[in-house]
Order: structure tokens, then C-alpha cells, then sequence
């Protein structure tokens, strides 16, 4: 099973910052099969990137995916205050086996 | 505008069943995998269970083979997870997931998700 680890934990910003999350696997992910969702409070989760840096449908470009083999960042140019949430990395290149990390908090400063 | 509706929320005692529904619309259901993802209380995202579009293939987490069957009605547009000899740690929030390929496998990125439904297993 490929473990996925999330740094950091929380990452306090304020409000036009620019956000960079990290996602590291336990060993490479195949083809880069990484997704990134989003997810607030009281919410389901939303995708936002797959294949490591593809957004997904309706996902504003201040968000971007990048990173190959075993690192991976997720990065939102310039935070909006609706981007406080947590954020969690999926890999999906171990199939049938997907895991997601443990999620990094974006929250205010 | 695709949908997913869960239901079978519901408490149930440690060892007992429940079954769980999800009805799907906004999309041509028999040409896309689902999934399930679960989420215990305060915690991370967990997949649990996918089937192909056909419902010819099915895939399983560890932690659950051998006492959840997922399954699929096309005729219905619903997706469905039968959950036996439920424990503990299998609280969670359960999520109907629509899968990404377009090609009716499973790839495994999820790009709708239902809004959940709670099973909580206690005595």
C-alpha cells in the first residue's frame, strides 16, 4: 500500500498569500495518478486537480498541481477567503488500492 | 447537473447489517465506476469499496473484503453497499463517489461526490 504523508499539518495564511502544500509518497506513483480535493466544514470533499496537475471542472486557475514520482505540491496563488479548508492528496496509481493523506488545514492567520 | 442521494443512514449494533443507496442522475450512470469513500468522526478520507460500470469488476479495501459487497442496479441508476458484520471503526460518514474515467473502469480520482450518510455501529 503507498502511504501518503501531508506537510504541513496546518498552514496559517492570510488572505492573498500564496499556499503551498506538500504531498509525498511512500514510493512513486504511478503514470502521476495524484488527485487533490478540498473540503470544508460540514461538507463532502470537492476535487479540485487529478493526474497531478490537471484541474478539474469549474476549479479557478489560482489553483495549481505539480510534482512527478514520489513529491507532489498543491499550490493556490493567492488565497480567497473561501479557500480555508482542508486539503487532501489521493493517489489512485496503486489500483485497486487508492489511498488519500491525512490533509493539510489552510486556515486563517 | 449530476447528482448523488444516499440513504440507509442509521445505527446499528456491532456484528448487525445495513445496506446503503445511492441514487445517481446528471450523467449516464452505466458508463461510469463509482466508488465509496468513508470518513470516521474528525478523521481523513478512507475509499472503501468501487465497481466498474458494468458491475462486472468490483474492488475492495483490506479493511473491509469479506464483510462489505458493493453492487450496482443500471436499470435503477443506483449504486448500493451492503455492510455485514459491521464493527466499531467502521463509523463513518459514507460518501457516494462518481468515478473519472470516462471509459466505464476504474481509474480511481473521484470527481463527484454525494453528501454523505452516517452509520454509526454501537451498542
Amino acid at each position: 500500500e503507498i502511504v501518503l504523508t501531508q506537510s504541513p499539518g496546518t498552514l496559517s495564511l492570510s488572505p492573498g498569500e500564496r499556499a503551498t502544500l506538500s504531498c509525498r509518497a511512500s514510493q512513486s506513483v504511478s503514470s502521476s495518478y495524484l488527485a487533490w480535493y478540498q473540503q470544508k466544514p460540514g461538507q463532502a470533499p470537492r476535487l479540485l486537480i487529478y493526474g497531478a496537475s490537471s484541474r478539474a471542472t469549474g476549479i479557478p486557475d489560482r489553483f495549481s498541481g505539480s510534482g512527478s514520482g514520489t513529491d507532489f505540491t498543491l499550490t493556490i496563488s493567492r488565497l480567497e477567503p473561501e479557500d480555508f479548508a482542508v486539503y487532501y492528496c489521493q493517489q489512485y496509481g496503486s489500483s485497486p488500492q487508492f489511498t488519500f493523506g491525512p490533509g493539510t488545514k489552510v486556515d486563517i492567520k | 447537473e449530476v447528482q448523488l442521494l444516499e440513504s440507509g443512514e442509521g445505527l446499528v449494533q456491532p456484528g448487525g447489517s445495513l445496506r446503503l443507496s445511492c441514487a445517481a442522475s446528471g450523467f449516464t450512470f452505466s458508463s461510469y465506476a463509482m466508488s465509496w469513500v468513508r470518513q470516521a468522526p474528525g478523521k481523513g478520507l478512507e475509499w472503501v469499496s468501487a465497481i466498474s460500470g458494468s458491475g462486472g469488476s468490483t474492488y475492495y479495501a483490506d479493511s473491509v473484503k469479506g464483510r462489505f459487497t458493493i453492487s450496482r442496479d443500471n436499470s435503477k441508476n443506483t449504486l448500493y453497499l451492503q455492510m455485514n458484520s459491521l464493527r466499531a471503526e467502521d463509523t463513518a460518514v459514507y460518501y457516494c463517489v462518481k468515478d473519472g474515467s470516462i471509459f466505464g473502469v476504474v481509474i480511481g480520482y473521484f470527481d463527484y461526490w454525494g453528501q454523505g450518510t452516517l452509520v454509526t455501529v454501537s451498542s
